[in-house]
């Protein structure tokens, strides 16, 4: 089965300084992995996802992630976090092989502040 | 481009009726719509998966007869809750997955609906 994992329920940082948010996976074969950010009583935004080919992903408002086989991780990244970056992010999988469905992480709260 | 909208964004209804929710691909044809429910500070968990012209797919615990999902066309899917009581008020989220092209492995999700059963 296809699973998610987002070790940390909380996330804080000064605006201006680099933002982590973690994420690990496990599936039976290639993973297709998504993040997703919600901003409060709103649905989910996409910000960028690994298919396949280069490890390093850029995607929406200068978010990045790094897939990393070896460590079953793809953790997301900003060099310089912003005010307006506080939100709900969702780390997601995909089995392809499952119908499209996706498996979401329990989600991490990013507060950034000012 | 990619845009899901629902309709209604919000809805108060009194326990016993039912409610419907309409959830639309704006810009694009969506091969597979996905149904979600999300409580409160909590990931989304999914209900269904329609796909256009034939019978919706329901995850194990969700009722089929209580949550009517019709794929009546490649932009367009609805979510009936039946009956609703106030243990069915949630938000409820819908995404869509686009048929054919590049983007095929990504769902865009609507805004949600926050439903309210008194």
């Amino acid at each position: 089965a296809q699973s998610v994992a987002q070790p940390e329920d909380q996330v804080n940082v000064a605006e201006g300084n680099p933002l982590t948010v973690k994420c690990t996976y496990s599936v039976s074969g290639n993973p297709y992995l998504f993040w997703y950010v919600q901003y409060p009583n709103r649905g989910l935004q996409f910000l960028l996802k690994y298919i396949t080919g280069d490890n390093l992903v850029k995607g929406s408002y200068g978010f990045e992630a790094e897939f990393n086989k070896s460590q079953t991780s793809f953790h997301l990244k900003k060099p310089s976090a912003l005010v307006s970056d506080s939100a709900l992010y969702f780390c997601a999988v995909r089995d392809k092989a499952n119908d499209y469905k996706l498996s979401f992480g329990a989600g991490t709260t990013v507060t950034v502040r000012a | 481009g990619a845009v899901v909208s629902q309709h209604p964004s919000w809805v108060i209804c009194k326990s016993g009726t039912s409610v419907k929710i309409e959830c639309r691909s704006l810009d694009f044809q969506a091969t597979t719509m996905f149904w979600y429910r999300q409580f409160p500070k909590q990931s989304l968990m999914l209900m269904a998966t329609s796909n256009e012209g034939s019978k919706a797919t329901y995850e194990q615990g969700v009722e089929k007869d209580k949550f009517l999902i019709n794929h009546a066309s490649l932009t367009l899917s609805t979510l009936t809750v039946t009956s609703a009581h106030p243990e069915d008020s949630s938000f409820y989220i819908c995404s869509a997955r686009m048929a054919g092209g590049s983007r095929t492995d990504t769902q865009y999700f609507g805004p949600g609906t926050r439903l309210t059963v008194l």
